[in-house]
C-alpha cells in the first residue's frame, strides 16, 4: 500500500504564478521527499527533508514538513512551462526503516506558457 | 553519463514469453531498487540489494519475477511467462548507503514493457 497521498491530483497554472502541493502520509517518519517525473521518464530527487526540520528550500523549491499532521507541502515559485511534470513525496515504509520508501499517486502539474 | 542506465528502454512481448531487464547503477552506489510504475500511478517498490544480497522483496513480486546482482554492481530483472498486466514502465534507482536520516535514490529512465 502507498503510505503518501498527493493533493490535488492535478494543478493547472499559468506561467509565473506559484504551485503548492501537498502530501500526507500515515505513519511516522525519519525524512520525507519529492521527486519529479516528466512525461514518460524517470524520476529526479528535487529535495528530502528530516523530521526535525521544519522547512527547507532548493532554488525556486520551499518545502514544508508538520509532523504533527502528517504533512508536507511542495512550493514551487515563480513557475516555468518547463516545471510541467508529475511530482511525488516519497516516505519511509516505517518509523525506523530506510531502506525502502513508498510513494504517493503524484500531483500532475502543467504550467501553461 | 555516470548516471543509472536502464536496457532495453522499451520491451514488446508476447503474453508467456520471458523476458529480462538490466540496470547499471551508478558506481559507487551500494543499495539498487527496483519499481514497477503503471499509468497514473506513483512507482511501488519490488526488491532492493544491498551490494549482491537481496534484503526485502515486494509481495508484489510474485514467483514468476526474479532479480539479481551477482557481483554487486549491475542487476537483472526476469519476468517469466509474462502476462499482459505485466505491461508497465520497469524503474531502477541506485543510492549510498543511507545511514541515519535517508538519502536521496538516482532513477534511472526506466524499461517501459508491453506485453500483447
Amino acid at each position: 500500500s502507498q503510505q503518501g497521498e498527493e493533493d490535488p491530483q492535478a494543478l493547472s497554472i499559468q506561467e509565473g504564478e506559484n504551485a503548492t502541493m501537498n502530501c500526507s502520509y500515515k505513519t511516522s517518519i525519519n525524512n520525507l521527499q519529492w521527486y519529479r517525473q516528466n512525461s514518460g521518464r524517470g524520476l529526479v530527487h528535487l529535495i528530502l527533508i528530516r523530521s526535525n526540520e521544519r522547512e527547507k528550500h532548493s532554488g525556486r523549491l520551499r518545502v514544508t514538513l508538520d509532523t504533527s499532521k502528517k504533512s508536507s507541502s511542495l512550493l514551487i515559485t515563480a513557475s516555468r512551462a518547463a516545471d510541467t511534470a508529475s511530482y511525488f513525496c516519497a516516505t519511509p515504509m516505517n518509523s525506523g526503516g530506510y531502506q525502502k520508501v513508498t510513494f504517493g499517486i503524484g500531483t500532475k502539474l502543467q504550467v501553461i506558457p | 553519463d555516470t548516471g543509472v542506465s536502464q536496457d532495453p528502454r522499451h520491451k514488446i512481448t508476447k503474453r508467456g514469453q520471458n523476458v529480462t531487464f538490466r540496470c547499471d547503477p551508478i558506481s559507487e552506489h551500494n543499495r539498487l531498487y527496483w519499481y514497477r510504475q503503471t499509468l497514473g500511478q506513483g512507482p511501488e517498490f519490488l526488491t532492493y540489494f544491498q551490494n549482491e544480497a537481496q534484503l526485502e522483496k515486494s509481495r508484489l513480486l510474485s514467483d514468476r519475477f526474479s532479480a539479481e546482482r551477482p557481483k554487486g554492481s549491475f542487476s537483472t530483472l526476469e519476468i517469466q511467462r509474462t502476462e499482459q498486466g505485466d505491461s508497465a514502465m520497469y524503474l531502477c534507482a541506485s543510492s549510498l548507503n543511507p545511514g541515519t536520516g535517508g538519502s536521496e535514490q538516482y532513477f534511472g529512465p526506466g524499461t517501459r514493457l508491453t506485453v500483447t
